[in-house]
């Protein structure tokens, strides 16, 4: 177990609908990353926050936001969605998310969008 | 931005086979850390390189890290069924770490 938390496990869903992906960091933990993971592309970095503010920005579609709240969990919002976006959607937190620290990651959320 | 290139994609060994992964991004990595996610599971850290040149193992792992800090591999010798999953390198740049797309390992016993 790494310590991170991730809600929920399966989505289900359709396009054009919105949903919203939880992630609660190890305690102590400072910063949080998300991740998508699809066969084709690997890991793509999407977002990086750090105490409550925006840190480092990958690939993340305009659709999608992130934010992070005062008791550090974060919330990954994705909108508008599309065939595309299925993917399993991994956060990881690291302790003062320099890029130099080892990440540990949850257990992913697996968004279908049918 | 930086690019982190893994090679091959796929290998199909037989148990006791030993196993090479590669990773080449292309520009001078600060570190680079390599990850295992075992079928159905997360990413899970296994080290960090820092140094030109940097060699480092675990048990049957042996990591490297390039004179130029451009590339890295991982060898497994003596390859086990435990040793099946997929093996990430990823690269900082500024505070994210880019992933390679990773090289899946399968052992036949």
């Amino acid at each position: 177990d790494s310590g991170v938390t991730q809600t929920p496990k399966h989505l289900i869903t359709a396009t054009g609908q919105r949903v919203t992906l939880r992630c609660s960091p190890r305690s102590g933990d400072l910063s949080v990353y998300w991740y998508q993971q699809s066969l084709d592309q690997g890991l793509q970095f999407l977002i990086q926050y750090y105490n409550g503010e925006e840190r480092a920005k990958g690939n993340i579609l305009e659709r999608f936001s992130a934010q992070q709240f005062p008791d550090l969990h974060s919330e990954l919002n994705l909108s508008s969605l599309e065939l595309g976006d299925s993917a399993l959607y991994f956060c990881a937190s690291a302790g003062q998310g320099t890029g130099v620290e080892k990440l540990f990651f949850g257990s992913g959320t697996q968004l279908s969008v049918l | 931005g930086q690019q982190v290139m893994q090679i091959p994609q796929y290998q199909h060994v037989q148990e006791g086979e030993d196993f090479t992964t590669y990773c080449n991004s292309s520009t001078t990595l600060s570190n680079i850390q390599w990850y295992k996610q075992r079928p159905g599971g997360h990413p899970v850290f296994l080290i960090q390189l820092v140094k030109s040149g940097e060699v480092k193992k675990q048990k049957r792992l042996t990591f490297q890290f390039g004179e130029a800090k451009k590339n890295s591999s991982l060898h497994i010798t003596a390859t086990q069924t435990t040793d099946v999953g997929t093996y990430f390198c990823a690269g900082t740049v500024g505070y994210a770490l880019n992933f390679g797309k990773g090289t899946s390992l399968l052992v036949t016993p």
